[in-house]
């Protein structure tokens, strides 16, 4: 079975600061995809990134960077000079292929990333 | 703004009662997939259809259902509704039949059971 945890429930940061929002996996499949999500208060749902399980290079975007560690099954999100527009809940999810071109999509509960001015 | 568009924005219904929900994928778009987020339960994957073809299920209810119609929109189905049915409603597109690409979001339907 597959399982994310996200363990940070709610996180404030002040404007500026930079902020990691962890995410732990867990699977017994060689081959899976990380993704992770933002959603804001408006309430749609922006996908950020994709990582697949053969791939461990980290990636930079802007002011996001992720750090994809497979020996400590986690892919963990960092924020950097943290902007009043990040405040959002981030989820964290994993996808598994069950076999017969099937996948098992499993969300972590989200973290819930308040920036005060 | 997504492309994808999902409606009605908001329905109340009471408890036995089907609804439909409806989404519009991005032009081009051959997948969709839906989406339930609840209090209770999170976010889950219901299930996925690729041109037409259910692709991929997830955690979707006997109660429900879905299809995918030649002009590429999707129907999500839901009867004998349940007030633990009441949540958001999501729909995503994406061009490809796997998981390894950008999927994009509709706003959602709220649904409210009562």
């Amino acid at each position: 079975a597959q399982k994310v945890t996200q363990a940070q429930t709610e996180i404030s940061v002040v404007e500026k600061e930079d902020v990691t929002l962890d995410c732990v996996y867990e699977t017994r499949d060689t081959t899976y995809y990380l993704f992770w999500y933002k959603q804001p208060p408006s309430g749609e749902l922006v996908f950020l990134i994709r990582r697949n399980s053969f791939d461990e290079q980290n990636e930079i975007s802007g002011r996001y960077s992720w750090n994809f560690q497979k020996s400590t099954s986690s892919f963990n999100f960092t924020i950097t000079a943290s902007q009043v527009v990040d405040s959002a809940v981030y989820f964290c999810a994993l996808i598994v292929e069950s076999g017969a071109g099937s996948y098992q999509l499993t969300f972590g509960k989200g973290t819930k990333l308040s920036v005060i001015p | 703004d997504s492309g994808v568009t999902q409606t009605p924005k908001h329905l109340i219904t009471a408890t036995g009662q089907r609804v439909t929900l409806r989404c519009s994928p991005r032009s081009g778009d051959l997948s969709v997939y839906w989406y339930q987020q609840s209090l209770d339960q999170g976010l889950q994957f219901l299930i996925q259809y690729y041109n037409g073809e259910e692709r991929a299920k997830g955690n979707i209810l006997e109660r429900f259902s879905a299809q995918q119609f030649p002009d590429l929109h999707s129907e999500l189905n839901l009867s004998s509704l349940e007030l633990g049915d009441s949540a958001l409603y999501f729909c995503a597109s994406s061009p490809a039949k796997s998981w390894n690409t950008e999927a994009f979001f509709g706003q959602g339907t709220r649904l409210t059971v009562v």
